[in-house]
C-alpha cells in the first residue's frame, strides 16, 4: 500500500462543475501540501494545511487530520484548471524536509 | 511571494556529456535545497537534499557519483549529471525552504533529453 493515495486518478469535467479531489495517507503528519502540475511541468504550491480548512480563490483544501484524509475542492471550473494535481505530505517520523508525493490526478476541463 | 528559477528550462546533449541544472531562489535564502526527477505519467521522486555550505544527502538508488550537487551559497545549488545516458532523460524539479519554515518552494523544472 502507498503512503499516499489519491483519488480519482483522472478526472474529466465539464466547465463549471464543483471538482473533488481527495488524498489519504497512511503516515503520521505535521502538514500536507497540495500542489498544481502545469502540461510544461512547471509545479506550484496552492496550499500547505495542517488543520481545518483554507480557501484561495476558487480553491479550497480541507485535512483531517485524524482520518488522514485531505480534499482538494475547485468550484466553477474552468478550462484553465487542467493539470495534475498532486498531495505531497511530509511524514513525521523521519526527516522532516523529506516529502512523499502522491501519484497525482490528472484533471481534464472540458469547455 | 518566494520565486525558484531553474537554467535551462529545456537542454538535449548527445551520450557523455555532463550536463550542469542550476536553481536559485530569487528572493529569499535558501537554507535546503532538494532535487528531484520525475518520469513521464510518475510522481515526482526525491533525489537528494542540499544544505548551503554541507555535502548534499542522496536517496537510496541515487548515485552521487553521477548526479553531483553544490550548494555554494544561500541562493543557488546546481545538479551536474555526469557522463549522460538516455535513461538520464527526464524532468528534474528543485525546490527550496527555508530553516524553519514548512513551505517549499518549487521551481519550473528542467526537461532533460539526452540522445
Amino acid at each position: 500500500k502507498n503512503e499516499v493515495e489519491q483519488s480519482p486518478q483522472n478526472l474529466t469535467a465539464q466547465e463549471g462543475e464543483f471538482i473533488t479531489i481527495n488524498c489519504s495517507y497512511s503516515v503520521g503528519i505535521s502538514a500536507l501540501h497540495w500542489l498544481q502540475q502545469h502540461p510544461g511541468g512547471g509545479i506550484v504550491s496552492l496550499f500547505m494545511l495542517s488543520s481545518g480548512k483554507k480557501k484561495h480563490g476558487r480553491l479550497i483544501a480541507t485535512i483531517n487530520i485524524q482520518e488522514k484524509h485531505s480534499s482538494l475542492h475547485i468550484t466553477a471550473s474552468h478550462p484553465r484548471d487542467s493539470a495534475v494535481y498532486i498531495c505531497a505530505v511530509p511524514p513525521m517520523k523521519t526527516s522532516y524536509d523529506k516529502v512523499i508525493f502522491g501519484p497525482g490526478t490528472s484533471l481534464s476541463v472540458i469547455p | 511571494g518566494a520565486v525558484v528559477s531553474q537554467h535551462p528550462s529545456w537542454v538535449i546533449c548527445k551520450s557523455g556529456t555532463s550536463v550542469k541544472i542550476e536553481c536559485r531562489s530569487l528572493d529569499f535564502q535558501a537554507t535546503t535545497m532538494f532535487w528531484y526527477r520525475q518520469f513521464p505519467k510518475q510522481s515526482l521522486m526525491l533525489m537528494a537534499t542540499s544544505n548551503e555550505g554541507s555535502k548534499a544527502t542522496y536517496e537510496q538508488g541515487v548515485e552521487k557519483d553521477k548526479f553531483l550537487i553544490n550548494h555554494a551559497s544561500l541562493t543557488l545549488s546546481t545538479l551536474t549529471v555526469t557522463s549522460a545516458h538516455p535513461e538520464d532523460s527526464s524532468f528534474y524539479i528543485c525546490s527550496a525552504k527555508v530553516a524553519g519554515k514548512e513551505t517549499q518552494y518549487f521551481g519550473p523544472g528542467t526537461r532533460l533529453l539526452v540522445l
